[in-house]
């Protein structure tokens, strides 16, 4: 099993501040990287494809990057509708796994 | 719009039988290359459970596998997902979403049902 690991668990940050997520995996996935956005009592919403693709529909401000067992999710000039739970997620191989996810607090 | 409606959730003792739905709306479930099952507990992060192949191969987390099958309907473009032998462990929002498998993306997800075991 490819295990997720995310980093920081918890941040508390302030508007307009960059913030940048880590997720290391335990082996290679190549690009098989995604990251969403879960806010309290909503479903998970995507918001980067293969560790660097915009989805659709989400604000610029949102990047992904990295490849192989490193990769960043950055947000640039945070904006107090952030505040929300990130989660990485891989599709290299199965089982499909999740990391543990990142807190965003906005102060 | 493309949407995904779940539904069956609620409050099961341990040992029992439970059948979740999930309706498509906007797309066809049976064209879709992955159809998926995510859960998150109380106050937990993601697992996921389950997919199914547009071609109708399953695959299962092995905590579920044995006790859980997932399903389609293509002529009601409906997801289920049948959960017996259910544990007080299996107690989270289920959601179900496109993609989900290998090299794939989950989008959208569905808003999720609450399902409780206990006695």
């Amino acid at each position: 099993e490819i295990v997720l690991t995310q980093s920081p668990d918890f941040q508390s940050v302030t508007p307009k501040e960059k913030v940048t997520i880590t997720c290391r995996a335990s082996q290679s996935i190549g690009s098989s990287l995604h990251w969403y956005q879960q806010k309290p009592d909503q479903s998970p919403k995507l918001l980067i494809k293969y560790a660097s693709q915009s989805f659709s529909g989400v604000p610029s401000r949102f990047s992904g990057s990295g490849s192989g067992t490193d990769f960043t999710l950055t947000i640039n000039s945070l904006e107090a509708e952030d505040a929300a739970t990130y989660y990485c997620h891989q599709s290299s191989s199965y089982p499909i796994t999740f990391g543990q996810g990142t807190r965003l607090e906005i102060k | 719009e493309v949407q995904l409606v779940e539904s069956g959730g609620g409050l099961i003792q341990p040992g029992g039988s439970l059948r979740l739905s999930c309706v498509a709306s906007g797309f066809t479930v049976s064209s879709s290359t992955y159809m998926t099952w995510v859960r998150q507990a109380p106050g937990k992060g993601l697992e996921w459970v389950s997919v199914v192949y547009s071609g109708g191969s399953t695959y299962y987390a092995d905590s579920v596998r044995g006790r859980f099958t997932i399903s389609r309907d293509n002529s009601k473009n409906t997801l289920y997902l049948q959960m017996n032998s259910m544990r007080a462990e299996d107690t989270a929002v289920y959601y179900c979403a496109r993609g989900g498998g290998i090299a794939a993306s989950v989008d959208p997800w569905g808003q999720g049902t609450l399902v409780t075991v206990s006695s």
